[in-house]
């Protein structure tokens, strides 16, 4: 089945502590994202990766980091959270960096992050 | 600033009837156009696009319409169903640097009562 993987689904941290949200997707996309939701703001997006080895700043980067060392995977790293970190994170791919506007992004499920 | 603005948080429809979402965009460079639906516990799901050089895009019970002169596009639903019940994000993308980059909106939270 075609999908993007995200673990864990829930995370509750303290503050400082690094943490790792993992993606992976299995549709050789070259595209992918994190996003971030909070109420009454939508989906904001993190940063983005149009291959490997290629990443680069959304919306609202700081205080988070990305890797694309391989095609399928990208995870989203925490070196310190704080509390305005705690969202839901939604990571996203696409077939093309074109196509996240002809294609549509799949989206993984989706980690509820609370840092305390 | 909002690029992309979906102006009413939610909509209530009654089963059968149209339901009708909003959104409207500021940046003229923007030339595709998607919704995507979201259930709760769940990622959004593309549901259906339109580029610029169309003014309808129809599938199944889902129709989006484009009017680029007023900068806006709706989605129609016709007829409305409890399973639609959800969130709808609007998003917007255009070359930007030779990018697709898609901007979002703030989402409609749709119910559809039986």
């Amino acid at each position: 089945e075609a999908q993007v993987t995200q673990n864990p689904r829930y995370l509750i941290t303290v503050t400082g502590k690094k943490l790792t949200v993992t993606c992976s997707q299995n549709m050789n996309h070259e595209y992918m994202s994190w996003y971030r939701q909070d109420p009454g703001l939508g989906l904001r997006q993190i940063y983005y990766s149009m291959n490997v080895e290629v990443t680069d700043k959304g919306d609202v980067p700081e205080g988070y980091k990305v890797s694309r060392k391989e095609k399928r995977n990208f995870p989203l790293i925490l070196e310190s959270p704080s509390p305005n970190q705690t969202s839901l994170y939604f990571c996203a791919s696409s077939l093309s960096w074109a196509g996240g506007a002809n294609y549509g992004y799949t989206f993984g499920s989706g980690t509820r992050l609370t840092v305390v | 600033d909002q690029q992309v603005k979906q102006n009413s948080p939610s909509l209530s429809v009654q089963e059968g009837r149209i339901s009708i979402l909003n959104c409207d965009y500021t940046n003229s460079m923007f030339d595709y156009f998607l919704w995507y639906k979201k259930y709760p516990a769940e990622g959004p799901t593309f549901l259906i696009s339109i580029s610029s050089i169309k003014d309808k895009n129809e599938d199944g019970r889902f129709t989006v319409f484009l009017n680029k002169s007023a900068k806006h596009l709706s989605l129609h639903i016709v007829p409305s169903q409890p399973g639609d019940s959800a969130v709808y994000f609007c998003a917007a993308s255009g070359s930007s640097g030779g990018s697709y980059i898609p901007t979002f909106g703030r989402g409609t939270s749709l119910i559809v009562h039986p």
